[in-house]
């Protein structure tokens, strides 16, 4: 699975946009973006994936590149429930058949 | 989704004792997978458990140490073997079905004295 760049920390304001960016610059023509948080004590719950179009779903949405080197998760109106680690994973379009390689993620606060 | 359970939720060992953590699912899933996350850290794919075959080990980790079986396609049990304190940590089982997400359980917080 290709490698992937994410910021360490990051804030926003409660009710405003949070968009969290993640390079990818390795990422070849048959891997998805995938994106996962972790709520402090709790298991990684899935939030989105995509290959190249934008995707958008209850929780958020994901735009990708052009060139698919880099992509932004964005929840659109934040909550405090929405601070958390966000994980960017890059693999194989194999989808479930392998377990996933975690980064060190983006641990996002959102302020009241 | 599926819903994972897994038992016990935390435990406190002492060194060089083993401990059983079981995951159950609340349907039939293709793959199960076991996780370990240290304090601090991000998760570590541990092993893929293969219904009715041995594990699939990631480099690092060995069977005589994690033990893991995966008797029908609703559970698996990863035991942490003479254990240390250094493996204090989550673990945690996570299955997939044929799409592409993967689901979590709540994970086994183990602390080793």
């Amino acid at each position: 699975d290709a490698k992937t760049t994410q910021p360490t920390s990051m804030d926003c304001a409660e009710g405003r946009a949070a968009n969290l960016p993640c390079n990818h610059s390795t990422i070849s023509g048959n891997e998805y973006v995938y994106w996962y948080r972790q709520i402090h004590s709790q298991g990684p719950q899935y939030i989105i994936h995509g290959l190249k179009n934008n995707e958008t779903n209850e929780m958020a949405s994901l735009i990708i590149t052009e060139d698919r080197k880099s992509s932004t998760l964005i929840l659109p109106h934040a909550t405090l429930r929405d601070t958390a680690v966000y994980y960017c994973i890059v693999r194989d379009s194999g989808g479930g058949a392998d377990g996933l390689t975690f980064g060190k993620g983006t641990h996002l606060i959102i302020q009241p | 989704s599926a819903v994972i359970s897994q038992k016990p939720s935390r435990d406190i060992c002492q060194r060089g004792t083993s401990l059983t953590i079981q995951c159950q699912v609340d349907s039939q899933v293709t793959m199960m997978f076991w996780y370990r996350q240290q304090p601090g850290q991000s998760l570590t794919l541990i092993a893929t458990a293969n219904q009715g075959s041995e594990a699939t080990y990631e480099s690092g980790f060995v069977i005589d140490k994690f033990p893991i079986s995966r008797p029908n396609l609703t559970f698996s049990t990863l035991t942490v073997s003479n254990m240390s304190p250094e493996d204090s940590s989550i673990y945690l089982c996570s299955v997939a079905s044929g799409s592409n997400e993967q689901f979590f359980g709540p994970g086994t917080r183990l602390t080793v004295l």
